[in-house]
Formats: structure tokens, sequence, C-alpha cells
């Protein structure tokens, strides 16, 4: 199986701020690589699929860039709406793996 | 809209069995491969199981394989999760999510359902 690390686990900024999350996968998915955003009690739902590839109707804050094992996902002027948990999953073979989690806090 | 919604979850004792369903709306439901994903409170997202379109070929996490199974009605546009053998970790909240996207391409989760709450306890 792939094991997905993202870094860190959780992280405080302030609204405007700019946020670097990190994923590495065990081994080499190309691109097969997505970002889902989750807030409490409700479902998670993609950011970025393909690495890189905004999916319609995330804003432009949001950025992923990577390929091969060493993925990032940057929000870029940090808004209140986006303080929740972030996970990285590849899509590259079964079963498909998530990371653990990076919670983004309000500092 | 393309929909998924979710039942069959509630309270159950350890070993006992339950049955999660899945009904799907708004798109050619039999052309999409299926997945349930879930996870326990406070905790990660956990991949389950999975049915291609035709409900031919399916694959299980380790921690479920033997005890699980998934199936689909096309006809009724639901996907279903059999659970067996119930353990108290498999307490979570269940998604029923549809793999948009190609096999040779990348693809991702979307949408997902409401989820469905299963606790196993006695």
């Amino acid at each position: 199986d792939i094991e997905m690390t993202q870094s860190p686990s959780s992280l405080s900024a302030s609204v405007g701020d700019r946020v670097t999350i990190s994923c590495r996968a065990s081994q080499s998915i190309i691109n097969f690589l997505n970002w889902y955003q989750q807030k409490p009690g409700v479902a998670p739902k993609v950011l970025i699929h393909g690495a890189s590839s905004l999916y319609g109707g995330v804003p432009s804050r949001f950025s992923g860039s990577g390929s091969g094992t060493d993925f990032t996902l940057t929000i870029s002027n940090l808004q209140p709406e986006d303080f929740a948990t972030y996970y990285c999953q590849q899509s590259f073979s079964t079963p498909e793996t998530f990371g653990q989690g990076t919670r983004v806090e309000i500092k | 809209q393309v929909q998924l919604v979710e039942s069959g979850g509630g309270v159950v004792q350890p070993g006992r069995s339950l049955r999660l369903s899945c009904a799907a709306s708004g798109f050619n439901f039999d052309t999409y491969t299926m997945h349930w994903v879930r996870q326990a409170p406070g905790k990660g997202l956990e991949w389950v199981a999975l049915i291609s379109f035709n409900g031919k070929h399916d694959y299980y996490a380790d921690s479920v394989r033997g005890r699980f199974t998934i199936s689909r009605d096309n006809s009724k546009s639901t996907v279903y999760l059999q659970m067996d053998s119930l353990r108290t970790e498999d307490t979570a909240v269940y998604y029923c999510v549809r793999k948009e996207g190609g096999t040779t391409s990348p693809n991702y989760f979307d949408p997902w359902g409401q989820g469905t709450l299963v606790t196993v306890s006695s």
C-alpha cells in the first residue's frame, strides 16, 4: 500500500497569511494526487485534483503543485472560511490512501 | 443535481450486521465506479471498498476484507455496503463517494454523500 504523509499535522495562521501544506507519498504516484477540505460535521469536498488542477468553483487562492512523491497545497491570502482540515489522497493505486490530515486553526 | 444520500446507519452490537445504502441521482449511475470511505470519530479518512460500474469487480481495505461486501443495483441507482461481524473499531461515519475521472488519468472522489454514522457498541 502507498503511505501518504502530511505535514504539519496542524498549524495556526492569521487571516491574510500564506499557508503551505506538504504531502509525501511512499512511492511515485506521478500526479495522481488530490486535496480535500473538510469542515466539522460536513463531508469532505475536493479542492485540487491531478496535483494541480483547481476544481470548479474553488477560489484561486488555492493552488497545488508537485509530482512523483512530493506535493504541496498552498493557500494564499487565508480567509476565515478556510479554517478547516485538509487531506491529501492518492488515486494512483488501490487501496486509495489518505494523508492523516492537516488542521488549519485561527491564530 | 448530482447527489448521493446514505442511509442505514445506527447502533449495533459487536458481532452483528448492518447494511448501508447509498441512493444516487442526477447522473448516469451505471457508468461510474463507486466507493465507500469512512471516518472514525475525531480521526482521518479511511478508504473502505470500491465496486466497478458494472458490479463485476470489487476491492476492499485489509481492515474489512472478509467481513464487508459492497454491491450495487444499477436499476435502482443504489450502492450497498453489507457489514458483518462488526467490531468496535468499525465505529465511524461512512461516506458514499463517486469516482470522477478516468482509470488511466488523474481521478478523484466527487461528490460525497452526507455520511451515515455507524456505532458498534455493547
